[in-house]
């Protein structure tokens, strides 16, 4: 149990254009779900907590404009990066936790994004 | 602010056992999880710690001292698929995430 999908695995896209990433739990209902950014050999960088219902809510020095975040349902959050730019080219996983407790989480497969 | 400090490399034998530091400073503090990572996948959990002392869950164990800020991961047994990146991650109203620690396992 506790398995979360995402969707598309990897994505190339122009500069310019926006990405939509889906983060689906297929097993359990998620009301929150975290968005995180990995570069190379680096850390999971949080970038935004999903709540079901509501607004998301970013981390200091992410661009809610840019990185926009909607979680229409207990089951699915989506991540869209608008106007893409080569510098958003990275690693995005999104996890979901278990009966809101958030020192357990699962995370899906992770998307890699590259913009060219 | 907040901030977890862990050794960025460790190497050890096939079979011998490693541990795996970490240090933190943060407001809010819930508890200490460990995630394992391999190259290109997804982080996975491994372990939690709410209160202090041992907790073990085959061949890994994690440790906690509250009032020293400070944990660590110690894995037995070393198999060559333990090769991979261990993350301390502090426990608040969302999980904020170490550096990562890189496990080489030499045969």
């Amino acid at each position: 149990g506790a398995v979360v999908s995402q969707h598309p695995s990897w994505v190339i896209c122009k500069s310019g254009t926006s990405v939509k990433i889906e983060c689906r739990s297929l097993d359990f209902q998620a009301t929150t779900m975290f968005w995180y950014r990995q570069f190379p050999k680096q850390s999971l960088m949080l970038m935004a907590t999903s709540n079901e219902g509501s607004k998301a809510t970013y981390e200091q020095g992410v661009e809610k404009d840019k990185f926009l975040i909607n979680h229409a349902s207990l089951t699915l959050s989506t991540l869209t990066v608008t106007s893409a730019h080569p510098e958003d080219s990275s690693f995005y996983i999104c996890s979901a936790a278990l009966d809101g407790e958030t020192y357990e989480q699962y995370f899906g497969p992770g998307t890699r994004l590259t913009v060219t | 602010g907040q901030s977890l400090e862990q050794p960025s490399e460790v190497t050890a034998v096939e079979g011998a056992i490693v541990q795996i530091n970490c240090t933190y400073q943060t407001s809010g503090f819930y508890g200490l999880s460990w995630y394992q990572q391999h190259d290109g996948g997804a982080p996975t959990f491994l372990s939690y710690n709410a209160l202090d002392g041992l907790e073990e869950t085959g061949r890994f164990s994690s440790f906690l001292s509250r009032s020293d800020s400070y944990g660590y991961l110690l894995l037995q047994e070393l198999q060559m698929k333990d090769s991979a990146s261990y993350f301390c991650a502090v426990n608040r109203d969302k999980i904020i995430f170490g550096k990562g620690t890189r496990l080489h396992i030499l045969p």
